[in-house]
């Protein structure tokens, strides 16, 4: 089945860096992958999604990387706000493990003024 | 509606009962998730349903968990017999169509004494 783990628990940034969250899968036939923000006592929040026929993709302040060669998949937050400040979850689905969204463990995002 | 919507928000129940939580998903959605989060954990994937198909069960812990989702529409996670280490959020999500960004709920916040 499908793995999906994160590298660092927890990530302290200076407002206005930036941010890069990591992200291991162990599926190399998934095909699928988000990113979601989580709020304390909130629901996961979609934040950008990509698929592996792309390698980057950008939105607002956010960039995904897509590595398949090394089964990698990284978050960047340029220019980090306190509002950036969640946990941060990537999740894949395809493959072996069907149309199901398996996520990784999470990593917090924490930001100093 | 305009999004994903679970009830009740918070849940307290005494060990060996049974318990009902709901999901509506957004309107039209054919993909319904149900994941359990313990306090500062990930999400454990429970239970997949997808348009008329067999769901995926294979996440459900035990044999006192089911789900059910009506006419396409609503679903229900019944827990039997609970103990206290179902106390966790239980969260909903849906999408459009496999394989798209998932919209989560606020989540059941269940709390077995």
């Amino acid at each position: 089945g499908e793995n999906v783990g994160l590298h660092l628990p927890t990530l302290s940034v200076q407002e206005g860096d930036n941010s890069i969250i990591n992200c291991a899968y162990s599926n190399s036939a998934s095909d699928y992958f988000i990113w979601y923000k989580q709020e304390s006592g909130k629901g996961p929040q979609f934040i950008i999604d990509i698929r592996s026929n792309m390698d980057k993709r950008q939105g607002q302040r956010v960039t995904v990387l897509l590595n398949k060669t090394v089964k990698h998949l990284s978050l960047q937050i340029a220019a980090t706000q306190p509002g950036d400040s969640a946990v941060y979850f990537c999740a894949a689905s395809g493959g072996a493990a069907g149309n199901k969204l398996t996520f990784g463990g999470g990593t917090r995002v924490l930001v100093k003024p | 509606g305009a999004g994903v919507s679970q009830s009740p928000s918070n849940k307290v129940t005494e060990k060996g009962k049974d318990v009902e939580l709901r999901c509506d998903p957004i309107s039209g959605h054919t993909a319904l998730y149900w994941y359990r989060q313990s306090l500062g954990q990930g999400l454990e994937f429970l239970i997949y349903f997808q348009g008329n198909s067999a769901p995926d069960k294979s996440g459900l812990p035990s044999d006192r968990f089911s789900a059910e989702r009506t006419g396409g529409s609503v679903s229900t996670l019944t827990i039997q017999r609970t103990q206290q280490e179902d106390s966790a959020v239980y969260l909903c999500a849906s999408s459009l169509l496999q394989g798209y960004e998932a919209f989560f709920g606020q989540g059941t916040r269940l709390t077995v004494v």
